[in-house]
């Protein structure tokens, strides 16, 4: 099973910040990358899959990089809906489609 | 635009079976460009994958829930459904269903979610 780590574990940015989220694969996905939004009480959300593909009306502020085991999330200028867990999953090996266990963005 | 929606009991006692229905608006099960998953997340914890389903009735299963899970589908009423046995406060979570979908002949990555269902199981 391919194990996907996400570093850190909580991030503190101020809004209009830029936040960068990592994520490790265990071993080369190439890139089969997806990302995932996910606020309290509610689904996740596709933002990002082939590592770098913005999702249908996802906005541009909102970039995935990366390729073979590792990946980054930017968040350009964080606005206040952006405080949220976001998830990466990779498929290379689906299924199942491993999760990672999650960056939260806080308010610092 | 696409839409999923969970529906089924929201408290189930141990040992009891649990079944869900996911029901698609907005495109067609039968299409056969995309497979329908079930995915569950335990109180404050991650995403776990619990199987998935295409519209000729093909499954695959988590192996660790593997003995217990069964996905089937309803083409002639655009869903599909989760049963899962001999229920324990371990499977205590938020119950989603899942669009699968793919890129460049690689499947998999989830790009429409029900809004998910928070099963309890307590006698």
């Amino acid at each position: 099973e391919i194990v996907m780590t996400q570093s850190p574990a909580t991030l503190s940015v101020s809004p209009g910040d830029r936040a960068t989220l990592s994520c490790r694969a265990s071993q080369s996905v190439s890139s089969t990358l997806a990302w995932y939004q996910q606020k309290p009480g509610q689904a996740p959300r596709l933002l990002i899959y082939g590592a770098s593909t913005r999702a249908t009306g996802i906005p541009a502020r909102f970039s995935g990089s990366g390729s073979g085991t590792e990946f980054t999330l930017t968040i350009s200028s964080l606005q206040s809906e952006d405080f949220a867990v976001y998830y990466c999953q990779q498929y290379n090996i689906w299924p199942p489609g491993t999760f990672g266990q999650g960056t939260k963005v806080e308010i610092k | 635009q696409v839409q999923l929606q969970e529906s089924g009991p929201g408290l189930v006692k141990p040992s009891q079976t649990l079944s869900l229905t996911c029901t698609v608006s907005g495109g067609s099960i039968s299409s056969g460009d995309h497979y329908w998953t079930w995915i569950r997340q335990h109180p404050g914890r991650g995403l776990e994958f619990i199987g998935y389903i295409y519209h000729t009735g093909s499954t695959y299963y988590n192996p660790s829930l593997k003995s217990r899970v069964s996905i089937s589908v309803d083409t002639s009423k655009n869903q599909f459904s989760l049963r899962l046995s001999s229920l324990t406060a371990a499977d205590t979570a938020v119950y989603y269903c899942a669009r699968e979908s793919g890129d460049s002949g690689w499947y998999g990555f989830r790009d429409y979610w029900g809004q998910g269902t928070l099963v309890t199981v307590s006698s």
